[in-house]
């Protein structure tokens, strides 16, 4: 395994279900997010774990809840959803840079989970 | 507030030049990122800006000008594989990675 690799690809559910996301990082790093990418806007940045500990939650509502046991391992919990959640979710790790540091701090995402919600 | 502007879509032919534009307003400015993402792909990183010039890798080369705010993806020798969208993003002073909406480039032959 190489990466950042997210399972399912693919997730159809009803608005009364409850799924999960899983995103797993083979490449050593110490932080961990969660990107939500609709058709034709930017990604939006929805959680931050760094350390394993949620650093940013960007005012994302409660059916979304993540979850980071260890640096290598994110869920995305997800619960009465509704269908304007259908989106491509990514998944990203990278390498946080000390306090005061410089660098470019590269996010490395895997391919994402296509939810659709009817 | 932030905001990334580049354009929605371009087109261009096998063989050629193609320029790709961002511009940006953001809190503060740590560093522009490129990122490429093929249809039901992760993006993938591109390049890495953060002093004004022209870093060239290959193909791909990115422009800066942090005093306008702008930067570019300049892909030469395009290739059909080319195809996909480009993202342009910028890391704020407060570290959040700001995304542009992505620029779809299709190359045809």
């Amino acid at each position: 395994e190489t990466g950042v690799t997210q399972t399912p690809r693919h997730l159809v559910m009803g608005m009364t279900n409850k799924k999960s996301l899983k995103c797993e990082q083979h490449l050593g790093h110490n932080a961990m997010y969660w990107y939500k990418q609709s058709a034709k806007k930017p990604l939006e940045l929805m959680f931050v774990y760094s350390l394993e500990e949620r650093v940013e939650n960007n005012s994302v509502p409660s059916r979304f809840s993540p979850e980071c046991p260890n640096s290598s391992h994110l869920f995305l919990h997800l619960h009465t959803l509704q269908p304007e959640d259908s989106a491509l979710y990514l998944c990203a790790s990278s390498q946080d840079l000390p306090a005061g540091g410089s660098g470019a701090n590269v996010l490395t995402f895997g391919a994402g989970s296509r939810l659709t919600v009817l | 507030g932030q905001n990334i502007d580049q354009p929605t879509e371009m087109t261009a032919t096998e063989g050629a030049i193609v320029q790709i534009n961002c511009t940006y307003q953001t809190s503060g400015f740590n560093g522009l990122f490129w990122y490429q993402q093929h249809a039901g792909e992760a993006p993938t990183f591109l390049s890495y800006n953060v002093l004004d010039g022209l870093e060239e890798k290959g193909r791909f080369s990115s422009f800066l000008s942090r005093s306008k705010g702008y930067s570019y993806l300049l892909l030469k020798e395009l290739q059909m594989k080319d195809s996909a969208s480009y993202l342009c993003a910028v890391r704020d002073h407060g570290n959040k990675l700001v995304f542009g909406a992505g620029t779809i480039l299709r190359v045809k032959s």
